[in-house]
């Protein structure tokens, strides 16, 4: 059965910082991996989607990378600004389902102080 | 952007009580799905939906039906509330299988 871990989780570092959010994942056959992020009393803002193929993806400050063989993921957030301040969650789809089902990670709550 | 609405923010309701919650995507989304939220147990699915008239249980249906009678719209319905059921609701819905899964803003559920 999969499970997804995610370490620390909560995290505060002074703004400006680069910092690392992980996840780590104990079955490798998966499709794909996707990053959240939840603002408190929200819903979940996909940030970024991995496929299994891929061993990263970049959107602004932000930068995912993926290591199936060692069931690990990494989310870098560059220059952390207090608008950062959210739970990051990430999630696995697996192969060969039928379903899009994901499996969840209970998250890392970051806190970028002003 | 994808827009994925759900009709209520906060709602309370009595234990015994049919409670509703909807759910309304407008990208003609084939794939829809229910998920609850609670502290320390992180998200997990209840229900899902890949076509009109079509659903498939989750990891936890107990205590739960939905309804898709429209592509757009997906119910989740619990049929007599308990206090178990109080949590944060969140729907989502993806364009397949293979595409990302987009969000509501959830709900907050309390049962009393």
């Amino acid at each position: 059965k999969q499970e997804v871990t995610q370490i620390p989780a909560a995290l505060s570092v002074p703004e400006g910082e680069n910092l690392v959010l992980n996840c780590s994942f104990t079955d490798s056959a998966i499709y794909n991996l996707q990053w959240f992020r939840q603002d408190p009393g929200k819903g979940l803002t996909s940030l970024l989607l991995i496929q299994s193929s891929q061993r990263e993806q970049t959107s602004g400050r932000l930068n995912a990378s993926l290591d199936k063989s060692s069931g690990r993921s990494t989310l870098y957030i560059a220059a952390s600004q207090p608008g950062d301040s959210a739970t990051y969650l990430c999630a696995v789809r697996q192969e060969g389902g039928a379903t899009n089902k994901l499996i969840f990670g209970t998250g890392t709550l970051l806190a970028v102080q002003p | 952007d994808v827009k994925v609405t759900q009709s209520s923010r906060y709602l309370v309701k009595r234990t015994g009580e049919k409670v509703f919650l909807e759910c309304v995507q407008d990208m003609d989304h084939e794939n829809m799905f229910w998920y609850r939220q609670d502290p320390g147990l992180g998200l997990r699915l209840i229900y899902f939906s890949y076509d009109v008239k079509m659903k498939e249980k989750g990891d936890i249906p107990e205590g739960y039906s939905v309804s898709r009678e429209k592509k757009e719209r997906f119910s989740l319905i619990l049929e007599s509330a308990s206090t178990n059921q109080t949590s944060m609701y969140l729907c989502a819905s993806s364009l397949t299988l293979h595409q990302p899964q987009h969000f509501g803003d959830g709900t907050r559920l309390s049962i009393l």
